[in-house]
């Protein structure tokens, strides 16, 4: 079946412009993550949602970063006012949780290169 | 605090020529730990899970086994096209979904 996908997979953006960068989940999954991927970094948690609970932002790095999750399917990442340190992958992982049990799936990423 | 630290950051095979990767993690209560594959310019792909020390999985020439502080991966006789970063990630419990990775380990296997 499809796996998760994202869009756009690149991004330039000049410094101070926002950004939206888009998360299809594997369809039925009901847990989606936003992760970090910055060069020579391991991946870093950014926010997750699951079901119609409340999301867990702990990761978010600054109150320019925000994300929601419409219908509990498609979720979008923001980034306002956005700075050279933002250049990075985003990439967006979903799962099924069943008891404690869960895998994570990534999508391909999205690169963004803030000039 | 929860942490993840792979070893080496870089190898270098032969092809044919079998290693293992290591993944050594200090978690406040372990609910898995996980092993990704990357390819450049791509997402991760997964790999395996392991729940409890002594557990193994194998896929092909890949078998990862865990212990209480560390987690191996092995690569018998690997070929070319095992080339990537292989990624190590723990998710701690105590209802915390997250996962915490580590840097990876880029492997290169030359014929």
């Amino acid at each position: 079946g499809a796996g998760v996908s994202q869009s756009p997979s690149n991004k330039v953006t000049e410094k101070g412009k926002d950004v939206e960068l888009r998360c299809d989940p594997i369809s039925g999954h009901t847990a989606l993550y936003w992760y970090r991927q910055s060069l020579g970094q391991g991946l870093e948690f950014l926010i997750y949602f699951q079901g119609n609970s409340a999301p867990d932002k702990s990761g978010l790095p600054s109150d320019r970063f925000s994300a929601e999750r419409t219908g509990g399917s498609v979720s979008t990442l923001t980034i306002q006012r956005t700075q050279q340190e933002d250049s990075a992958v985003y990439l967006c992982a979903s799962s099924l949780l069943q008891g404690a049990l869960e895998t994570q799936y990534f999508g391909p990423g999205t690169r963004l290169l803030v000039l | 605090e929860d942490q993840v630290t792979q070893s080496p950051e870089a190898l270098r095979l032969q092809e044919g020529e079998s290693s293992s990767l290591n993944c050594s993690y200090t978690v406040s209560g372990l609910r898995g730990l996980f092993w990704y594959r990357q390819d450049p310019g791509k997402g991760p792909e997964f790999l395996f899970t392991l729940y409890s020390a002594g557990e193994e999985k194998e896929k092909e020439r890949l078998k990862a086994t865990l212990t209480k502080k560390e987690s191996f991966l092995h690569i018998t006789a690997p070929k070319p096209e095992d080339s990537a970063t292989y990624l190590c990630a723990v998710q701690a419990a105590g209802g915390y979904n997250k996962l915490i990775f580590g840097a990876g380990t880029r492997l290169a296997v030359h014929p």
